[in-house]
């Protein structure tokens, strides 16, 4: 089992449309999380950071449930540009620093 | 100013041949990390510096896999009699530095060099 799983996708949405990705985490001593957006072929950029109480940037909200281990993105009136894939990113500092990534969600927006 | 590069930003090796692949951290940052990706796959963590000291190489597929950053800038991952299931995108990221445990700062990736053996 992979120490960080996500959905593959692909998610097909129409324009304007809300989606959810969802991103589950095995280690419980995981102290950070981000998600990354990819273009194809494009290195991965941070899209932000997920806190404990939940936060939101324009039409992006992330959440964490740290019980249940696992992550959210919401994403709003989506929009075409939003096509790319997701990557869910657990930062465990046990024993060593490391980025831990998932496969990775992709999203289509469509006209 | 300019962000993570790496050179070469493809590479075509025949099955056997030596490979090296370049990386230019942020001016600055201390931290820097060698991921795998394969198609289809998330970035797979291979080795991470911070300033010239190798802190962590467990990633590293084999001993065919080699990384060093002798000044603590410029990084350089060797790749030894290369394999076909060594394709792969190699990505550079580097962050300003690591504080105390629990606190983490931002990985800035580089485009990647695609690595294809024939």
């Amino acid at each position: 089992r992979k120490e960080v799983e996500q959905d593959p996708g692909p998610f097909n949405v129409p324009e304007g449309a809300t989606v959810a990705f969802n991103c589950t985490y095995s280690n419980s001593a995981s102290q950070s999380f981000f998600w990354y957006r990819q273009d194809c072929r494009k290195e991965p950029k941070l899209l932000m950071s997920v806190y404990s109480s939940g936060n939101e940037d324009g039409r992006f909200t992330a959440q964490l449930n740290r019980a249940s281990q696992y992550i959210s993105l919401l994403i709003r009136d989506s929009k075409l540009s939003d096509s790319a894939t997701y990557l869910c990113v657990v930062i465990t500092t046990s024993g060593t620093y490391k980025y831990i990534f998932g496969t990775g969600t992709r999203l289509k927006v469509l006209a | 100013g300019a962000g993570v590069s790496q050179s070469p930003r493809y590479k075509v090796a025949k099955r056997g041949q030596d490979v090296a692949l370049r990386c230019d951290p942020i001016s600055g940052h201390v931290s820097l990390f060698w991921y795998q990706q394969a198609l289809g796959q998330g970035p797979e963590f291979l080795t991470y510096f911070q300033n010239e000291a190798q802190l962590d190489k467990s990633g590293l597929p084999s001993d065919r896999f080699f990384a060093e950053r002798p000044e603590g800038s410029v990084s350089t991952l060797k790749i030894q009699r290369t394999q076909q299931e060594d394709s792969a995108v190699y990505l550079c990221a580097s962050s300003f530095q690591i504080r105390t445990s629990g606190d983490t700062d931002t990985q800035y990736f580089g485009p990647g060099t695609r690595l294809t053996v024939l």
